[in-house]
């Protein structure tokens, strides 16, 4: 019964692949969230959807690109894979005007080498 | 957009002492500024929370307070325990679609 749910959890790839994150969350939210956390633990907000609406499009890479089929869930796709893009990333989702606060997904640990 | 700042940036006690963390923001549109907690290897989780028309809120060894004119609000801890080790971040949101973090706090408890 986990609320937000990320896979997968960890993720080791050489450079200049291509991978995807998915994310799924069955608390009836509306709103979802990629975010990105560095070694330093700052938390850089990436994309946003609401109701499979592109909302927050933050300036990262083109090699990036969010995906939501539905208001559950939310994807992220990464080409061309970097040293740099190695982080922890987590996915998040809320109701209508930020109401509870973020639940966040567990995160899914990207390691590039 | 908004800019919240978060300080100190490491923190140790002595278990039992209190901890303090303290936040400032700079849009006075914000209205909402909870704090989640990230223990090592997990995700963040939400603690607390504070509305801007709240000046205090407790629950049990954890309290935030807001000071809206002053735009700054804090964290405080009492009779931390080992269990209390994490990293701890602040948020502020104007009305809108999205939070703004601090830059984190990383608080060691020492037994």
């Amino acid at each position: 019964d986990t609320a937000v749910s990320q896979t997968p959890k960890y993720l080791v790839t050489q450079m200049g692949n291509d991978k995807s994150i998915k994310c799924e969350q069955n608390l009836g939210h509306d709103t979802m969230y990629w975010y990105k956390q560095d070694s330093k633990k700052f938390l850089k907000i990436m994309f946003s959807y609401n109701n499979k609406e592109l909302i927050i499009n933050e300036t990262v890479p083109n090699r990036f690109s969010p995906k939501s089929p539905d208001k559950a869930h939310l994807n992220l796709h990464i080409n061309s894979l970097e040293l740099g893009d190695s982080a922890v990333y987590f996915c998040a989702s809320t109701l209508p005007g930020l109401r509870g606060g973020y639940t966040f997904g567990s995160g899914t640990r990207l390691t590039v080498v | 957009g908004e800019n919240v700042e978060q300080h100190p940036s490491t923190l140790s006690v002595q278990e039992g002492d209190s901890a303090v963390i303290k936040c400032t923001y700079s849009d006075s549109a914000s209205n909402y500024f909870p704090w989640y907690k990230q223990e090592l290897g997990k995700r963040p989780q939400l603690i607390i929370d504070i509305r801007s028309n709240v000046g205090e809120k407790k629950d049990q060894r954890i309290a935030v307070t807001l000071n809206k004119t002053a735009k700054h609000f804090s964290l405080h801890i009492t009779e931390t325990q080992p269990e209390d080790s994490a990293v701890y971040f602040c948020a502020a949101s104007i009305p809108g679609n999205q939070f703004y973090f601090g830059t984190g706090t990383s608080l060691t408890v020492i037994p």
